[in-house]
């Protein structure tokens, strides 16, 4: 069965930075694109970041851009959010999801991890 | 401000119908793209329940539906169950935003 575990979140000061990781398993991990989506405490679903199945085409969110970076080993199955100057804005949950495609081009998330929670603050 | 629109809350009876509403613009479902459904279990991670507009994964209920007209959605969960009060997203894409996808702010479901 498909499986997403992420790990790597903490309590971290403003400025500072984290790297999460996602451990994938139960499918092909290099044919599939994913995604990071977070959710702060109390709010909605926000996407952040993309990454296509061979790592070349990836997107952020402008909330993001210029202080995150998504990797991916598929190597080692995993995905990675590598988070630097860290706002108290960034405080949520972060889930990775598998990406699947819907008719020519619609794309929905059809596997969520558990999540991992990052706090910012000082 | 999310581009996608929900109601806050909604509520319904065990056994009754609830709908939940999705309303967008010209840029996102109104430009044709589809519309996706995630159910959010208190402290859970999403779920996927519907894709593609009406699209029931395996596993999901057919008491749920999914449908699309114009530049809204609509959710539609009947016989309602207590096991049903969950946070509701919509999801799509928009064309004026660089992003690859957008949330609606969310419905919470609270059964009676």
């Amino acid at each position: 069965q498909v499986q997403l575990v992420e790990s790597g979140g903490g309590l971290v000061k403003p400025g500072g930075s984290l790297r999460l990781s996602c451990a994938a398993s139960g499918f092909t991990f290099s044919d599939y694109y994913m995604s990071w989506i977070r959710q702060a405490p109390g709010k909605g679903l926000e996407w952040v970041s993309y990454i296509s199945s061979s790592g070349s085409t990836i997107y952020y969110a402008d909330s993001v851009k210029g202080r995150f970076t998504i990797s991916r080993d598929n190597a080692k199955n995993s995905l990675y959010l590598q988070m630097n100057s860290l706002r108290a804005e960034d405080t949520a949950v972060y889930y990775c999801a598998r990406h699947s495609k819907y008719g020519s081009g619609s794309y929905y998330f059809d596997y969520w991890g558990q999540g991992t929670l990052v706090t910012v603050s000082s | 401000q999310s581009v996608l629109t929900q109601p806050p809350s909604v509520s319904g009876a065990p056994g009754q119908r609830v709908t939940i509403s999705c309303t967008g613009s010209s840029s996102n479902i109104g430009a044709g793209y589809d519309v996706h459904w995630y159910q959010q279990l208190p402290g859970t991670a999403p779920k996927l329940l519907i894709y593609g507009n009406s699209n029931r994964p395996s596993g999901v209920p057919d008491r749920f539906s999914g449908s699309k007209s114009g530049t809204s959605a609509s959710l539609a969960i009947t016989g309602l169950q207590a096991e049903d009060e969950a946070d509701y997203y919509c999801q799509s894409y928009d064309s004026s935003l660089s992003g690859l996808a957008v949330f609606g702010g969310g419905t919470q479901l609270t059964v009676l």
